[in-house]
């Protein structure tokens, strides 16, 4: 079993729906948990980031954490064509700063 | 951007050659990643380094080394490469335990 999962997709949404990409983890003392975006050819950048449990929220994009189902999400509202990238769940060890990610979801945003 | 450079950026090498890709960074921050990237497998992580001369494995560390001898400089070496090496290399820096990390542009390396 991989230490974080994803479903690769890819996952096609509309323009201006809502797009909701999962993850799940492994290792019960995983203390933080990232989203990054990856555009082909380039290098992956933070979207979200998140330490407790609960949503939240930064313009589109609002991350859920859920510890003890030990999975972590991303809703992106009034997706656009721009956001069409990979979307990297990662999960980092809180006792030893190990980082590690899931295989990415594709994002398909169709106008 | 956080200052991470990456070199070579482009790499071709010879089956069996030994090749060294390095990471420097100006940002002063702990910890330092090596990941490699192939269709289909997203990020896997090399080795990491959570210090000077302080380093641990990743989830795909056979056939590679590491050294970091000072803060700001980050070395994988492929002592013998092979063409299942052929990767894009992406080295990532972080300044505290769980804080963000930050990613350097990349190197594209091919073994023939």
């Amino acid at each position: 079993q991989k230490e974080v999962e994803q479903n690769s997709g890819p996952l096609s949404v509309p323009e201006g729906a809502i797009a909701s990409l999962n993850c799940t983890y492994s290792d019960r003392v995983s203390q933080s948990f990232f989203w990054y975006r990856q555009y082909s050819g380039k290098s992956p950048e933070l979207i979200m980031s998140i330490y407790s449990n609960g949503d939240k929220e930064d313009g589109r994009f609002t991350a859920q954490l859920n510890k003890a189902s030990q999975y972590v999400s991303l809703l992106i509202r009034d997706s656009q064509p721009s956001d069409s990238a990979t979307y990297l769940c990662a999960v980092r060890s809180g006792n030893t700063g190990k980082l590690i990610f899931g295989q990415g979801t594709t994002l398909q945003v169709k106008p | 951007d956080a200052g991470i450079t990456q070199s070579p950026r482009h790499k071709v090498t010879e089956t069996g050659t030994p090749v060294t890709l390095r990471c420097h960074q100006t940002e002063n921050h702990r910890y330092m990643y090596w990941y490699r990237q192939d269709p289909g497998h997203g990020l896997r992580l090399i080795h990491y380094s959570y210090g000077v001369k302080d380093t641990d494995k990743g989830e795909v560390s056979d056939g590679y080394s590491v050294s970091r001898s000072k803060t700001e400089d980050f070395l994988l070496t492929l002592e013998s490469a092979t063409s299942s090496q052929t990767s894009v290399y992406f080295c990532a820096i972080s300044g505290q335990l769980n804080t963000e990390a930050f990613f350097g542009q990349g190197t594209r390396l091919t073994v023939v």
